[in-house]
């Protein structure tokens, strides 16, 4: 499956580096999101972007920065991380809910990130 | 705040036997997701159920939606190595962009 992609697929930063991850969707959706998934632990949605927009930033700590140039593009700029941010980093993209019912999230193969 | 309850953590079953997770809401929701993530992988979308009472079969899976629209299960009809994974049920959150997961339930095939 190659319809939405992530890189990089590994990372291991120091607490005091800046790194991005990239996120790039090929399916024609609006709506791109991160999600942080820890061991025993519910999927974590961060934020959500429609149309270039962010809609949904859940009380994440302002060490993580996302940009969405565009609806095929998002990014999640890391700087002064702490090791219990070590992750897996999805992204996932989707048509644009509505309030109806959403639809399904087709997700990225996951950045595993190690914070040492 | 919302939360989306889902047992068992995990289930431990012979080849071939049955597997069931279920997930139970705290508010009634107006949709329920399913997903499948293998080891190593990511979530992937399997079904949505939408209406009360709903019934849906995929193969040797079959997904129900409660009749209040605030649980939902997942059951496998013998099982197979293929089906190993944590499947993950997710419902409507605050918004129409929020998706309020379940921790998952391991299928984990005895060898």
């Amino acid at each position: 499956e190659t319809g939405v992609t992530q890189t990089p697929r590994h990372l291991v930063m120091g607490m005091t580096n800046k790194k991005s991850l990239k996120c790039e969707q090929h399916l024609g959706h609006n709506a791109m999101y991160w999600y942080k998934q820890s061991a025993k632990k519910p999927l974590e949605l961060m934020f959500v972007y429609n149309f270039k927009e962010q809609t949904e930033n859940n009380s994440v700590p302002s060490r993580f920065s996302p940009e969405c140039p565009n609806s095929s593009h998002l990014f999640l700029h890391l700087h002064t991380l702490q090791p219990e941010d070590s992750a897996l980093y999805l992204c996932a993209s989707s048509h644009t809910p509505t309030p109806l019912g959403g639809y399904e999230q087709y997700f990225g193969p996951g950045t595993r990130l190690t914070v040492t | 705040g919302q939360q989306v309850m889902q047992i068992p953590q995990y289930q431990h079953v012979q080849e071939g036997e049955d597997f069931t997770t279920y997930c139970n809401s705290s508010t009634t929701l107006s949709n329920i997701q399913w997903y499948k993530q293998r080891p190593g992988g990511h979530p992937v979308f399997l079904i949505q159920l939408v209406k009360s009472g709903e019934v849906k079969k995929q193969k040797r899976l079959t997904f129900q939606f409660g009749e209040a629209k605030k649980n939902s299960s997942l059951h496998i009809t013998a099982t197979q190595t293929t089906d190993v994974g944590t499947y993950f049920c997710a419902g409507p959150g605050d918004s129409n962009y929020q998706l309020i997961w379940g921790a998952g339930t391991k299928l984990i095939i005895k060898p």
